[in-house]
């Protein structure tokens, strides 16, 4: 069965340093992969995907992620971050083509900033 | 371009009540997915809809229920309220059902059961 793993719950950061959120997956195939961000109150924001093709995949707000399918991780990354950036994010898998095609999500890591 | 919106965004109801949740997707997506998100966890999948048929179902009991309808809204039932569906309800909507299609999330209607 598919599945995502976010290992940490909750990370801390000083503005202005590089930022990095874990994330790990199971799945039979390969995956299309996701990363979302939600801000209290506020609907989930798609960051970047990744279908295949360049292993480094660049997002919106200055976000990449890269794909590793040996260790079957696609881990987020921002060189410097910014007050804005506290959030909580949620790496997903997508499930499926055409029936039951669901995005399993994580259980999110949620990222607060020192300023 | 409007957006997906979510009606209403708060509800409070009482365990055996009924709530319907009513969801309008972005202009021009055909595809509807509901989602619960409860709280510190991450969204998990109820059900699609795709051109007013149920495509495809996540580990929830039939008393979640949906409907699409032909301009592509869609509403969410649940019956015979539980204390445990006290959750987030989030609706995306998406060009196509494929999961590779970017999903367009609305804000969610917050649900609290009594």
């Amino acid at each position: 069965a598919q599945s995502v793993t976010q290992p940490d719950i909750h990370i801390t950061v000083s503005e202005g340093a590089s930022l990095e959120l874990r994330c790990n997956y199971s799945y039979g195939a390969t995956p299309y992969l996701f990363w979302y961000v939600q801000s209290p109150g506020q609907g989930l924001q798609l960051l970047l995907k990744y279908f295949s093709g360049d292993t480094l995949v660049q997002g919106i707000k200055g976000f990449e992620a890269e794909f590793k399918r040996s260790q079957s991780s696609f881990n987020l990354r921002k060189p410097s971050v910014h007050w804005s950036d506290a959030a909580e994010y949620f790496c997903a898998v997508g499930a499926g083509y055409s029936s039951a095609s669901k995005i399993i999500f994580g259980s999110g890591t949620r990222l607060s900033i020192r300023p | 371009e409007t957006g997906v919106t979510q009606s209403p965004t708060h509800l409070i109801k009482t365990r055996g009540q009924q709530v319907t949740l009513r969801c309008s997707s972005q202009s021009g997506h055909n595809t509807v997915s509901w989602y619960q998100q409860a709280l510190g966890q991450g969204p998990q999948f109820i059900f699609q809809y795709y051109r007013e048929e149920e495509n495809g179902r996540g580990n929830f009991p039939p008393r979640f229920s949906g409907l699409q309808f032909p301009n592509y809204s869609s509403e969410l039932n649940v019956n015979a309220l539980e204390l445990d569906d006290s959750a987030l309800y989030l609706c995306a909507s998406s060009l196509g059902r494929e999961s590779g299609n970017e999903q367009f999330f609305g804000p969610g209607t917050r649900l609290t059961v009594l």
